[in-house]
């Protein structure tokens, strides 16, 4: 199994602001994914992020809104950039346990609350 | 959307009593997942059930899968205060890595 921990496990930010979210995996992985869960809601996925690459966003998600990095195999950060309200949410990365399209680990998550 | 859905979307029981939770789903799928989530927390994987799988068990969790309705239940039988939590289905996207995830089910059992 892997260990994945998120960095800070929650925040309060005012409007216009800049936050950016660590997520570190104990092994190394191929595939990191980030999803937005806003409140009362299911997950959404936000972007796939390989190592190396470009990260694949998903529909109504932007690489200027949300940037993510993924300097090497067990990390990656995403940022919530110029923040309004809307992006409340919890905000959680998740790592493939083997083949492609199974289980998934979560992180424990990062609410943050914009206000 | 390929988002599936869920129903109910929120159930309370008593301890003891079994909790069934149904998920739809639209596409064409090589396997369904369950997951569990407490309180806003992270993600807990609970089952996989394969596409040429109709019941799976692991502990007191019961799956089927009936891929000709494209639907799948989560039977949590027994239940325990410590169930309580919000209940996802997520399947593959096709061909991709991806999950889609259901809309959920709160789950509350009252000691």
């Amino acid at each position: 199994s892997a260990v994945i921990s998120q960095k800070p496990s929650r925040d309060i930010c005012q409007r216009g602001t800049s936050l950016t979210i660590q997520c570190q995996v104990d092994s190394q992985v191929t595939m990191m994914f980030w999803y937005r869960q806003q409140p009362g809601q299911s997950l959404t996925l936000i972007a796939t992020a390989n190592q190396g690459s470009e990260a694949t966003y998903e529909s109504g998600f932007v690489i200027d809104k949300f940037p993510i990095s993924r300097p090497n195999l067990t990390f990656s950060t995403l940022t919530v950039s110029n923040m309004s309200p809307e992006d409340s949410s919890i905000y959680l990365c998740s790592v493939e346990r083997g083949l492609a399209g199974g289980e998934q680990y979560f992180g424990p998550g990062t609410r943050l609350t914009v206000t | 959307s390929q988002q599936g859905e869920e129903d109910p979307q929120a159930l309370s029981i008593q301890e003891g009593e079994n909790a069934t939770m149904n998920c739809s789903y639209k596409t064409s799928i090589n396997n369904l997942q369950w997951y569990r989530q407490n309180s806003g927390r992270g993600l807990v994987h609970l089952i996989l059930i394969r596409s040429n799988e109709r019941e799976k068990h692991s502990g007191r969790l019961r799956v089927t899968l009936d891929t000709s309705k494209k639907s799948s239940s989560l039977l949590i039988t027994a239940s325990r205060a410590a169930d309580t939590a919000s209940y996802f289905c997520a399947t593959p996207g096709w061909n991709t890595d991806k999950l889609i995830f259901g809309t959920g089910t709160r789950l509350q059992v009252f000691p």
